[in-house]
């Protein structure tokens, strides 16, 4: 199946500072997906972008698929972006297939 | 529009009782899916379903079992719960193959 790496696996920070989290994937995707995973464990839609660039606030991804990576890019970060963000994507058969995370710990 | 709701959210159970967790969408999705997460790692898939009538095995399903006899709802049943159960249940929907997937907000399974 679908091989799907995020790093780093764990990113400090201090606020107000820039990130960027990255995705590679092994084969060709129809779908992919950021999601953040907060404290309380609630999975969060933050994008749908099988390919393209996106920009919501400070958070933007741009997905490379013909390169077959993805990066979540997090601006002038807050103590609330603290959580687990995932990428997932989808080959065929209809589910998608999750990344192992990236931690991130946003310090006042 | 409540989206994806799930039944219940928090549960414990003794080794060897049955449940079933309930999943409910209200955006007439075609597609459904049940994930468990465990300490420190990503979703897998339990098992999922194209439509109404129809389910299919994911990475993980051994020892649990669905059944999708409405389209808004989609059941993930545990006949004989092992304390290897113990995780966190996610149900999500897509409104067909390759689409935005809505998640619930989970619920926590523990099994002593």
């Amino acid at each position: 199946g679908i091989q799907v790496e995020q790093s780093p696996p764990d990113l400090i920070l201090q606020e107000g500072a820039n990130s960027t989290l990255r995705c590679n994937f092994s084969d060709s995707v129809n779908n992919l997906q950021w999601f953040h995973q907060n404290p309380w464990g609630q999975l969060i839609n933050l994008f749908y972008i099988p390919s393209g660039t996106k920009q919501n606030g400070r958070l933007s991804a741009t997905t490379v698929a013909t390169e077959r990576y993805s990066l979540l890019y997090i601006s002038s970060s807050q103590t609330t972006d603290s959580g687990v963000y995932f990428c997932a994507v989808e080959v065929s058969g209809s589910r998608l297939t999750f990344g192992e995370g990236t931690q991130l710990t946003v310090n006042p | 529009n409540a989206g994806v709701t799930q039944t219940p959210k928090f549960r414990v159970l003794k080794t060897g009782q049955s449940m079933t967790l309930l999943c409910a969408q209200d955006m007439n999705h075609e597609y459904m899916y049940w994930y468990r997460q465990d300490p420190g790692m990503g979703l897998r898939l339990i098992h999922y379903s194209v439509g109404e009538g129809t389910t299919a095995k994911g990475e993980v399903p051994d020892g649990y079992n669905v059944s999708r006899l409405k389209k808004q709802n989609f059941l993930l049943g545990l006949e004989s719960a092992a304390p290897s159960q113990t995780s966190v249940y996610f149900c999500a929907s897509t409104l067909t193959r390759g689409t935005e997937a809505f998640f619930g907000q989970g619920t926590r399974l523990t099994v002593v």
